[in-house]
C-alpha cells in the first residue's frame, strides 16, 4: 500500500523568507512524486515531479523539491516566499508504473506581508 | 488558454434530482479522471477513462456514473444526489496512464445539494 504524509496542516511564513512544505511517503518500489498547488475555489495546478535522476527537482514559480530516498521525503521549497504563494499544497505519490495518484492531506501555506 | 474546462463552475441541485457535470479538454490526452474533493481535503478518485476503457474505484458509490463519448469530453452523472455528495468535483487529464505523467486539472465544479 502507498501513502503520503504532510505533517503540517499549516505553515506560516513572512514574505521574503524561505518556505518549506514537508512531505514523506511510503511505497514499495520506486516512487513517482508530485507537488500540486490549489488556490481557493480552483483546481489543482501541477508544480513539479520526481521520476528519476537528480534528487533536486526544479518546478514552476520558483519552487523546487528535494527527493531523499533514505528519509523517504520530498519536501517542497522556495527560497523567498511571496504573498501570492498563499494556497493549499498537496504532495502526491504513485507507486510503480501504473499506480493511482495518492494525495497527502494538504498543507495550507500562509505568507504574510 | 484553458486546457481542461469544467461546466458549470457552480451547480445547485435538489436532493434526489439527477445532475450532470461536464468536462472537456483541448490537450488530446488519453486519460480522463474524476475526483471528489470535500472541504479542502485531499481529492478522492472516483473513476477514470483510459481512452474508452472505464475504470471504477472500488469504493465509488453506484450513484456516480460517467460517460466519455469522445476523446475531448467526459461527463459525471449523479443519479440521486444526497446531501453528502455536496463537494467540489475535479476533472483531470493525463497524456498516458503511466505514473510518470502528471495530471492536469480543471477549475472544478462546486456542487451544492439542497
Amino acid at each position: 500500500a502507498q501513502s503520503v504524509a504532510q505533517p503540517e496542516d499549516q505553515v506560516n511564513v513572512a514574505e521574503g523568507n524561505p518556505l518549506t512544505v514537508k512531505c514523506t511517503y511510503s511505497v514499495s518500489g520506486n516512487p513517482y512524486l508530485f507537488w500540486y498547488v490549489q488556490y481557493p475555489n480552483r483546481g489543482l495546478q501541477f508544480l513539479l515531479k520526481y521520476i528519476t535522476g537528480d534528487n533536486l527537482v526544479k518546478g514552476s514559480y520558483g519552487f523546487e523539491a528535494e527527493f531523499n530516498k533514505s528519509q523517504t521525503s520530498f519536501h517542497l521549497k522556495k527560497p523567498s516566499a511571496l504573498v501570492s504563494d498563499s494556497a493549499l499544497y498537496f504532495c502526491a505519490v504513485r507507486a510503480n508504473s501504473w499506480g493511482k495518484l495518492q494525495f497527502g492531506a494538504g498543507t495550507q501555506v500562509v505568507v504574510t506581508p | 488558454d484553458a486546457m481542461v474546462i469544467q461546466n458549470p463552475r457552480y451547480q445547485v441541485t435538489q436532493f434526489g434530482k439527477p445532475v450532470t457535470l461536464s468536462c472537456s479538454q483541448t490537450l488530446n490526452h488519453n486519460v480522463m479522471y474524476w475526483y471528489q474533493q470535500k472541504s479542502s481535503q485531499a481529492p478522492k478518485l472516483l473513476f477514470h477513462y483510459y481512452d474508452k476503457d472505464f475504470n471504477n474505484e472500488a469504493d465509488t458509490p453506484d450513484n456516480f456514473q460517467s460517460r466519455r463519448p469522445n476523446t475531448s469530453f467526459c461527463f459525471l452523472d449523479i443519479r440521486s444526489p444526497g446531501l453528502g455528495d455536496a463537494a467540489m468535483y475535479l476533472c483531470a487529464t493525463s497524456r498516458e496512464k503511466q505514473s510518470s505523467y502528471e495530471q492536469y486539472f480543471g477549475p472544478g465544479t462546486r456542487l451544492t445539494v439542497t
